[in-house]
């Protein structure tokens, strides 16, 4: 149980496009997603925390404007990275909860070039 | 955001051997986590820790909650060549849905 799957798993899109990230809980009801962001040899920073039906609250330092958080069902969260830019290329997670204090279950990732 | 360090930042150690690592803060923690990464993946949930002093065991590895909740230790014995990745700790504060992760520990196991 408690799968979280990532839709793509990578991507390669052009500057100034925008790209949308599918991050879906397979077998569990999660209230509560988040979403990182991973540089290479980094650790993983928090981007901002979903909970479902309400508006995203972001970290200091992430524009809410340009990754815009969608999580309109219980097991889906979508981020869109709008306007893209090289330095946008990154690897971003996603994680699911059923609540916001349980443990949390980590999508494969997917790995956005932006040329 | 809170600072984790971990250390050392990276092991290359002999197959067989054991190894120990580290996770720090300088704040209180009340949960702390233990996940693996394995290139292009998300991490993996290894071990989690909930009271001050918690000793847990998940076969081979073995982590702590430090007595002060501003460390955590995680050992891993008997290594074999699939423990190579990198290992992160993670904590949760009292009140907090969020987690902070840790700097990471790269492990290489040469067979």
């Amino acid at each position: 149980g408690a799968v979280v799957s990532q839709h793509p798993s990578w991507v390669i899109c052009k500057s100034g496009t925008s790209v949308k990230i599918e991050c879906r809980s397979l077998d569990f009801q999660a209230t509560t997603m988040f979403w990182y962001r991973q540089f290479p040899k980094q650790s993983l920073m928090l981007m901002a925390t979903s909970n479902e039906g309400s508006k995203a609250t972001y970290e200091q330092g992430v524009e809410k404007d340009k990754f815009l958080i969608n999580h309109a069902s219980l097991t889906l969260s979508t981020l869109t990275v709008t306007s893209a830019h090289p330095e946008d290329s990154s690897f971003y997670i996603c994680s699911a909860s059923q609540n916001s204090y349980n443990e949390q279950f980590f999508g494969p990732g997917t790995r956005l070039t932006v040329l | 955001g809170q600072q984790l360090n971990q250390s050392p930042q990276s092991m290359f150690i002999q197959e067989g051997e054991d190894v120990s690592m580290n996770c720090t803060s300088s704040s209180i923690f009340n949960t702390w986590l233990w996940y693996k990464q394995d290139p292009g993946e998300g991490p993996v949930l290894l071990i989690a820790l909930y009271k001050a002093g918690e000793l847990t065991s998940n076969g081979r590895l073995t982590a702590q909650f430090g007595i002060t909740r501003k460390d955590s230790f995680l050992n891993i014995s008997a290594s074999i060549p699939s423990d190579v990745g990198i290992y992160f700790c993670a904590g949760r504060q009292t009140g907090a849905n969020n987690l902070f992760f840790g700097t990471g520990t790269r492990l290489t196991v040469i067979p």
